[in-house]
């Protein structure tokens, strides 16, 4: 069936780099994403989210990016610093009556 | 205190059990998830409940029950626990669309093992 999934399972950053994570995901009528970040021990949270009608979302340090053509979302992370070490993970749904599809997640490690 | 707060935290139970896992909100949502998280595969989602009235079933609903007890309060039973469900459980909620923001606020989870 149709599904989000990630690219890479795990990714390994310099402190003060930037980094990306990326998710690819296959509904083609997929409307809404969503990007949380889950740190040890506690439940995830949310870090930004975007609609099909934009490519672009910026947030605090953080950007997320649409490509509909090729279904990829992307989340950069301006500046990594220690504390955005964490699994981070994309999810999508088609509409706002179906629960959101959670991606297998991306660890991120910030090495200082 | 916490917008969702999940009960137990940790629990440990003998196969065969049953055991309830409760779920409770102050954010006013209409709309509450459970969810289970294993190592490499993400978050599945169990159960759902869109209203008090309304109850469906996920993609692993399966050795599951579930119980929309108030609007505020969301419980999921296992009525006969065996260990590949061990797990971490999570619950969510969510506004309906167009009241509130779209993404879903989640509790701190119940650690749970079947031995």
């Amino acid at each position: 069936g149709e599904s989000v999934g990630l690219h890479l399972p795990t990714l390994s950053v310099q402190e003060g780099d930037n980094s990306i994570i990326n998710c690819a995901y296959s509904n083609s009528a997929s409307d809404y994403f969503i990007w949380y970040k889950q740190e040890s021990g506690k439940g995830p949270q949310f870090i930004i989210d975007i609609r099909s009608n934009m490519d672009k979302r910026q947030g605090q340090r953080v950007t997320v990016l649409l490509n509909k053509t090729v279904k990829h979302l992307s989340l950069q992370i301006a500046a990594t610093q220690p504390g955005d070490s964490a699994v981070y993970f994309c999810a999508e749904n088609t509409d706002g009556n179906t629960p959101l599809v959670f991606g297998k997640g991306t660890r991120l490690s910030v090495i200082a | 205190d916490a917008d969702v707060t999940q009960t137990p935290r940790n629990r440990i139970t003998k196969t065969g059990k049953r055991i309830m896992l409760e779920c409770s909100q102050t954010k006013g949502h209409d709309r509450m998830y459970w969810y289970r998280q294993d190592p490499g595969l993400g978050l599945r989602l169990i159960y759902y409940s869109f209203d008090v009235k309304d109850i469906n079933k996920g993609e692993i609903s399966d050795g599951y029950s579930v119980s929309r007890q108030a609007q505020a309060k969301f419980s999921l039973s296992l009525e006969s626990a065996i260990p590949n469900q061990t797990a971490l459980y999570f619950c969510a909620t969510s506004a309906r669309p167009g009241q509130g923001p779209d993404g879903y606020t989640f509790g701190s989870g119940t650690r749970l093992t079947v031995v």
